[in-house]
């Protein structure tokens, strides 16, 4: 079956541009996870959904990051006045629960490469 | 607070060679544990898991066995091939759901 997709797979943009990345999880999962993959911080989690509500967004780096999902389903990830140091590969994953459990494996999709010049 | 420690890589080993990534964890209660892998220019996949103490993950050839006495899940396999060299990653199931990731352990495997 389809598994997590993300789009764009490549991102480059010059500092201080906005940018949308978008995850389209596994048909059916209500949880959903953003995290991000740098050289200097390696894999962090940035941001939780259970539906369409985010009960833990603690790993936000700044105000500059927001994230919502619709419907259940699509998230997007935007990161408003764009720095050199948000330069990274982001990291959708999804899953059938969010609880402990048989549900709670978490599928990654293959990733947005960020680039800020 | 939740954290991974997984040894510092690379690891460089020969076809066939027995592999062992130590990974231990300080946590809240038992998580589920993971591990993880990349391979050159793919996503992340699941490799195995375990859910309690003493559960024992096992896939392609690799196992790893959730120790509480130890607060470990060394990843392991006995005779590792070229096609395994990847980075491997360690990780844990906060309660909030999140996973928390050790730094990643690259593996080069040589003919």
């Amino acid at each position: 079956g389809a598994g997590v997709s993300q789009s764009p797979s490549n991102k480059v943009t010059e500092k201080g541009k906005d940018v949308e990345l978008r995850c389209d999880p596994i048909s059916g999962h209500t949880a959903l996870y953003w995290y991000r993959q740098s050289l200097g911080q390696g894999l962090e989690f940035l941001i939780y959904f259970q539906g369409n509500s985010a009960p833990d967004k603690s790993g936000l780096p700044s105000d500059r990051f927001s994230a919502e999902r619709t419907g259940g389903s699509v998230s997007t990830l935007t990161i408003q006045r764009t720095q050199q140091e948000d330069s990274a590969v982001y990291l959708c994953a999804s899953s059938f629960l969010s609880g402990g459990g048989r549900g709670d494996t978490q599928y990654f999709g293959p990733g947005t490469r960020l680039t800020v010049l | 607070g939740n954290s991974v420690t997984q040894m510092e890589g690379p690891v460089t080993l020969s076809e066939e060679a027995f592999l062992t990534i130590n990974c231990t964890y300080t946590a809240t209660g038992y998580p589920s544990l993971f591990w993880y892998v990349q391979y050159p220019g793919e996503g992340l996949q699941l490799l195995l898991k375990a859910t309690k103490a003493d559960d024992k993950g096992s896939n392609k050839g690799f196992e790893a066995t959730y120790r509480k006495e130890t607060t470990s899940f060394h990843l392991e396999k006995g005779s590792v091939q070229v096609s395994d060299s990847a980075v491997y990653f360690c990780a844990l199931r906060s309660n909030t759901g999140k996973l928390i990731f050790g730094q990643g352990t690259t593996l080069q495997v040589k003919p």
